[in-house]
């Protein structure tokens, strides 16, 4: 069964803290996505993860991929408010037109 | 700069009736989808598009049908329908497949769908 799991699935946190966000996958893919939901609000893409070993960082937040491993991490730095999100990440399914598989999710609270 | 647009917004819909959901997208993008998002969920697809007059099956796709015409519109009707369905829809495009789809997909704003 493709599976795309992410964890952990809540986390509260301090402002000024480091903590990473970790998303497993089941099956052999070299592209994987990371987005951010505000509540209520649509999807927006962050990352977009094309090969083993890949890194991107944007401000306070890093992601990178091994694909070895078949997994990806959203590390967050020094987090402020802003951040407070849901997080996703998505895997590209090769042999099915690039489908994604979605994992469910890691709804973040960074505490003033 | 548009993107993806949906409509309506919001909407409440009563067990049995049927409705459409619009989504156009103004990036010329070959790939359309459709996901729902429950409460509290991640993604599930209901039905993908590759191209004009391609359509196929996602992961729920019950109770559900799509028609693609233009580049442009894929929209999503509903026929009779059922509580279960109550969810968030979002509609999203991408560039394709291979080296386009280094490309994230966009998403739409999303329609509030209640059915009581």
């Amino acid at each position: 069964e493709l599976k795309v799991e992410q964890n952990p699935l809540f986390l509260s946190m301090q402002e000024g803290k480091n903590y990473t966000i970790y998303c497993n996958y089941s099956t052999t893919s070299d592209r994987l996505y990371w987005y951010r939901q505000d509540p209520g609000k649509s999807l927006e893409s962050l990352f977009v993860l094309l090969s083993n070993g890949a890194v991107k960082q944007e401000g306070r937040l890093m992601a990178s991929l091994d694909t070895k491993a078949r997994l990806s991490t959203l590390h967050i730095t020094a987090a402020v408010h802003d951040l407070s999100a849901t997080y996703f990440c998505a895997v590209d399914i090769e042999d099915s037109n690039y489908q994604l598989i979605w994992g469910a999710g890691t709804k973040l609270i960074i505490k003033p | 700069n548009a993107g993806v647009t949906q409509t309506p917004k919001f909407r409440i819909l009563k067990i049995g009736q049927s409705m459409t959901l619009q989504c156009t997208q103004d990036m010329n993008h070959n790939y359309m989808y459709w996901y729902r998002q429950d409460p509290g969920m991640g993604l599930k697809l209901i039905y993908y598009s590759v191209g004009a007059g391609i359509t196929d099956k996602g992961e729920v796709p019950n109770g559900y049908n799509v028609s693609r015409s233009t580049t442009e519109d894929f929209p999503l009707r509903l026929e009779l329908a059922a509580p279960s369905q109550t969810s968030v829809y979002f509609c999203a495009s991408s560039m394709g497949t291979g080296s386009l789809s280094n490309q994230p997909q966009h998403f739409g704003d999303g329609t509030r769908l209640s059915i009581l």
